[in-house]
């Protein structure tokens, strides 16, 4: 069984198109986390759920928004994509960072290609 | 400046040789993490550490938290130990976490 699964793989799409990944984990974790990674390998975190609050967000656009319909699942969701948005989508999941026990477990990434 | 650095930036190694990886990082911390990335992508966490050392297998990490530096130690390199292997810190008091650009590893036969 794969503990953190993304879906798709792979995603081309135009600019100005509205697309979403969907994340699921079955490792009874509490906090999940999506990451993105440029072209130039580097990973920066993006949110972080725990127990379906945000409590990370950093930097990023408001075109990109979160929804996490249960603890389980982290989906996110782009608007109005950008070229700048093409990129190597990684979710992952952890238990509670504050009890020492954040080990990450990553999914497969999702890359995104905005054309 | 990055509140994360590593070096070096690129490491390649014949088989069997000693490995070593080093990350700085400029922030308190409450965890460091060691991941590694395969070329297919692929991401998985090989190490946390609060202080001290730990070992798995082949892999050693170490941590100094007076000199804010850690260290990953691969013993006899194989070649499927090429990847890419990213420092990660968690900032303490807060939910940050700040990553390494990473170090990409080539180990030949």
């Amino acid at each position: 069984d794969t503990a953190v699964s993304q879906t798709p793989k792979y995603l081309v799409t135009q600019m100005g198109n509205d697309k979403s990944i969907k994340c699921e984990q079955n490792l009874g974790h509490d906090t999940m986390y999506w990451y993105k990674q440029d072209s130039k390998k580097f990973l920066k975190i993006m949110f972080s759920y725990n127990n379906k609050e945000l409590i990370i967000n950093e930097t990023v656009p408001n075109r990109f928004s979160p929804k996490s319909p249960d603890k389980a699942h982290l989906n996110l969701h782009i608007n109005s994509l950008e070229l700048g948005d093409s990129a190597v989508y990684f979710c992952a999941s952890s238990q509670d960072p504050g009890q020492g026990r954040e080990t990450q477990y990553f999914g497969p990434g999702t890359r995104l290609l905005v054309l | 400046k990055n509140e994360v650095e590593q070096s070096p930036q690129n490491l390649t190694a014949q088989e069997g040789e000693f490995i070593t990886i080093n990350c700085s990082y400029s922030v308190g911390i409450s965890a460091l993490h060691w991941l590694q990335q395969h070329p297919g992508g692929g991401i998985v966490s090989l190490f946390m550490l609060s202080s001290g050392k730990k070992k798995h297998g082949r892999l050693i990490a170490t941590i100094n938290i007076q000199e804010k530096h850690s260290s990953l130690h691969i013993t006899a390199s194989h070649p499927r130990d090429s990847a890419v292997y990213i420092c990660a810190v968690r900032q303490t008091g807060a939910n940050n976490l700040f990553f390494g650009t990473g170090t990409r590893l080539t180990v030949i036969p």
